[in-house]
Formats: structure tokens, sequence, C-alpha cells
């Protein structure tokens, strides 16, 4: 089935500084959702992109679908401590989401 | 956190026993959803139901068992045949099982196999 590869698996960002996380997939996506999972809890949903080479801001976070709809990005600026957790992407395809394995992100205050 | 509620949220079983996470929601989702994470990793599938008394495997079936009597509940039933049962357990509803629903997750459920 389709697959969604995100990179990096580890960011560690020093508080203030930005970082972007990727997912990538071979084939075109249909869309993709992203969700962020704090140590402990549960994935949260953010945001969703459907369209070709949408971009969609929250605040500090900008969201990017890739012209050929085969990626997609997540960047954050002046990253707080607060941004710490687990950023997954995923495909929704058909009944069902695939979730990519996810970015980790520490933050060094 | 979207009206999702799982219990217990740490669960003990000993080898050999058969388990059942509680997944309720009021939230009037058609859809509920089970995933599986192990520590360090993703999300993988496990069982979905977009309506009442129906529902299909997802990518990690083997060893699970669902049900979807009612509406706002969807049961998973950790079976003697799952091998590796440790991980955490997320319940996830939506309001429909289409292209573009959000799903919202519960607090999930940590299994522990003694």
């Amino acid at each position: 089935g389709q697959q969604v590869m995100q990179i990096p698996q580890y960011q560690h960002v020093q508080e203030g500084e930005d970082f972007t996380t990727y997912c990538n997939s071979s084939t075109t996506l249909s869309n993709i959702q992203w969700y962020k999972q704090r140590p402990g809890g549960h994935p949260v949903f953010l945001i969703q992109l459907v369209k070709s080479g949408e971009v969609k801001k929250q605040k500090r976070l900008t969201f990017q679908f890739g012209e050929a709809k085969k990626n997609s990005s997540l960047h954050i600026t002046a990253t707080q401590t607060t941004d710490v957790g687990t950023y997954f992407c995923a495909e929704a395809a058909g009944n069902k989401l695939t979730f990519g394995g996810g970015t980790r992100v520490l933050v060094k205050p | 956190d979207g009206g999702i509620t799982q219990s217990p949220k740490y669960l003990f079983r000993k080898e050999g026993q058969n388990v059942t996470l509680s997944c309720e929601q009021n939230l009037n989702h058609d859809a509920m959803y089970w995933y599986r994470q192990d520590p360090g990793q993703g999300l993988r599938l496990i069982y979905y139901s977009q309506i009442v008394n129906d529902f299909q495997k997802g990518d990690i079936a083997e060893g699970y068992s669902v049900s979807r009597e009612k509406k706002e509940s969807f049961p998973l039933t950790v079976t003697s045949a799952q091998k590796n049962p440790t991980a955490f357990y997320l319940c996830a509803s939506s309001k429909g099982a289409g292209l573009a629903e959000t799903q919202y997750f519960g607090p999930g459920t940590r299994l522990l196999v003694l």
C-alpha cells in the first residue's frame, strides 16, 4: 500500500531556531494531514492539505504541499519548548489514514 | 480532546489471556479506528469501522478482534494469538469515512504483558 516517509526521524533544535520536517511519497498523494503528538500524549490534528502547491500557516507553523503532490513539509520558525513532540504526516486514501513514521522534535533551551 | 474516552489508561496482561480495551465517543461520529503504536514508532492501523455492525481489517489485524454493536462504542480485544501485544493502543473517530475526514484520538491505553 501507499507509504509516506518522513525525514528526519529526529530533530534537535535550539530554542529560537527554525527547522523543517519533510514527508515524501513515491506516488501521488491524494491529500496530506499533519498531526502532533506530545510526549506521553495522543495525536492531535493540525492541518490538511489537498491542492497542489498549497501553503497554509498556523502562527509559527507553515505547511506546504508539493506541486507534484508527492511531498509535503512543515516549517517551524522561532522554535519554542512547547513545540516538543512528534509530528506525523498521514495520507488519507480510501477510508483510512496511512501515517508516516514521524519526526521527533527535541528543543534545547 | 474530542469526546473520546479510552479505558483503562494502563493494562497489564498475563501471557495467554485475552484483554478488551474500551473506546467510547460522544461525537456522533460514524467511523472509528484502532491503532497500535510501538515505542518511537508511527501508528499502524489494526481495525476500522465505518458504520455500526460493520468493520474491516487494517494492516495488522492478526491477533485482534473488534465489534461495533453501538455507534458510540468500538471495543478492541487483544487475544492470546497476538504474540507481541505490549504497545500503546489508540482509538480514533471521524465524522465519516470519507477522504478528507479528520480523525480525533482518545488518550490511549498502554498494554503491558507480564
